[in-house]
């Protein structure tokens, strides 16, 4: 069991918003802005897309974006093209654990 | 341009080891805090073991005291020895620059392909 919860699979057409949710506690999202998220396509590596809540690194599409509230952060994909088919992990620094926690993994899915 | 690319994965028996090598070009591993995440096959993340640029090494419940991180300057390459290797380390291990303590970014910013290890007997 992960530490931290995510939907197994979302879905959505072409050109529409999903959001995927990642829900800790107080030991992590409560209380850090330490949130990153990773989009692994089918077969390859993870590839960082969102750190410290919604920063993107240089190269990652302005449409996908982060935020946070309390214990639950969130990743949007907005305008969503077939090429976002993947996997999506949260992580988070958090009190109990030196390395870090992620998520279960969300499975984004282009009908 | 930030390069990783690991090495060492195989088929290993109950007990026995392995040394994984990440070779990385780019940047310099020891002015970077550094890290070995794995995924077992169709499961998610884990970070087992990390190690600071000052030298400060972690490691994850599941694997501490059998995994030593270590990295050589000279070869700009990071290392993970694997002893007493169990079923369940069968994964697929991924060599990352940063972590979640990482100040940067709090955030893994580069991955390499990753190396798979299996152990069965």
């Amino acid at each position: 069991q992960s530490a931290l919860t995510q939907p197994p699979s979302v879905s959505g057409s072409p050109g529409q918003s999903v959001t995927i949710s990642c829900t800790g506690t107080s030991s992590d999202l409560g209380i850090y802005n330490r949130v990153s998220w990773y989009q692994q396509p089918p077969g390859t590596a993870p590839k960082l897309i969102i750190y410290e809540v919604s920063t993107r690194p240089s190269g990652v599409p302005e449409r996908f974006s982060g935020s946070k509230s309390g214990n639950t952060a969130s990743l949007t994909i907005s305008g969503l093209q077939t090429e976002d088919e993947a996997d999506y992990y949260c992580g988070s620094y958090t009190r109990s654990n030196t390395l870090g926690v992620f998520g279960g993994g969300t499975r984004v899915t282009v009908l | 341009e930030v390069q990783l690319v690991e090495s060492g994965g195989g088929l290993v028996q109950p007990g026995g080891s392995l040394r994984l090598s990440c070779a990385a070009s780019g940047f310099t591993v020891s002015d970077n805090y550094m890290s070995w995440v794995r995924q077992a096959p169709g499961k998610g993340l884990e970070c087992v073991s990390a190690i600071s640029g000052g030298g400060n090494t972690y490691y994850g419940d599941s694997v501490q005291g059998r995994f030593i991180i270590s990295r050589q300057n000279s070869k700009n390459t990071l290392y993970l020895q694997m002893d007493g290797l169990r079923p369940e380390d069968t994964a697929v291990y991924y060599c990352a620059r940063g972590g979640m303590m990482d100040s940067r970014t709090y955030a893994f910013d580069y991955w390499g392909q990753g190396t798979l290890v299996t152990v069965s007997s």
